[in-house]
């Protein structure tokens, strides 16, 4: 489809429990992002992915986070052990292959209450 | 972490007026975009840049990609009320890495 899935819209999760994110990119796009956006506004660049291959994981806390992009299945973000501070809005987004040229699609994010 | 100086942070204006919003790096980028969040939304795209100097167009919007290369202005000419949201800018540094660097965003009000 021409748009980024993003699953689920909400999640809640009690401190120090598990947390699963989805995002389904643009058919025929190579790159994914994610992106966390803080109470602030402010897009932290979490990690991207140039198909199934990590591109650039500068941005993740590697102790609790993972991500993965299979073939033939939504990538995916993974918290283990949530903290309170990882209460954010987690969005996707997906480019062509000639990265920024036609700018980056983002989805509608995945709102994550760590309670 | 690493992000573009934005400004102004909020503007309430009146429908019908016309707004500037700016964003500056200490860095040179090799593309500028701009882009609009709307509540519970992801960003939208309104317009991106790629070479210094370029001024581009889409319908009221206006921007423009600075000569140093650190800087970008967007212009919203005659504004409605739909127009409300935070604006952002992100850079793209030139190399490989493709990851966005982002300013804070402009929340913009307009009174009908």
């Amino acid at each position: 489809g021409e748009e980024v899935a993003q699953t689920p819209k909400h999640l809640v999760r009690g401190e120090g429990q598990k947390a699963k994110l989805y995002c389904a990119p643009i058919k025929g796009h190579s790159y994914v992002f994610w992106y966390q956006q803080v109470l602030k506004n402010e897009f932290k660049f979490l990690i991207s992915f140039q198909n199934e291959n990590v591109f650039d994981e500068t941005g993740m806390p590697k102790e609790r986070f993972s991500a993965k992009c299979l073939p033939n299945s939504p990538c995916s973000l993974e918290i283990q052990a949530t903290k309170l501070e990882d209460s954010a809005v987690y969005f996707c987004a997906s480019s062509q292959s000639q990265g920024a040229r036609y700018g980056y699609t983002f989805g509608s994010g995945t709102r994550l209450t760590v309670v | 972490g690493q992000q573009l100086n934005q400004s102004p942070q909020s503007m309430f204006i009146q429908e019908g007026e016309d707004v500037s919003m700016n964003c500056t790096s200490s860095s040179i980028f090799n593309t500028w975009l701009w882009y609009k969040q709307d509540p519970g939304e992801g960003p939208v795209l309104l317009i991106a840049l790629y070479k210094a100097g370029e001024l581009t167009s889409n319908g009221r919007l206006t921007a423009q990609f600075g000569i140093t290369r650190k800087d970008s202005f967007l212009n919203i000419s005659a504004s409605i009320p739909s127009d409300v949201g935070i604006y952002f800018c992100a850079g793209q540094y030139a190399g490989n890495n493709r990851k966005l660097i982002w300013g804070l965003g402009t929340s913009l009000a307009v009174n009908p």
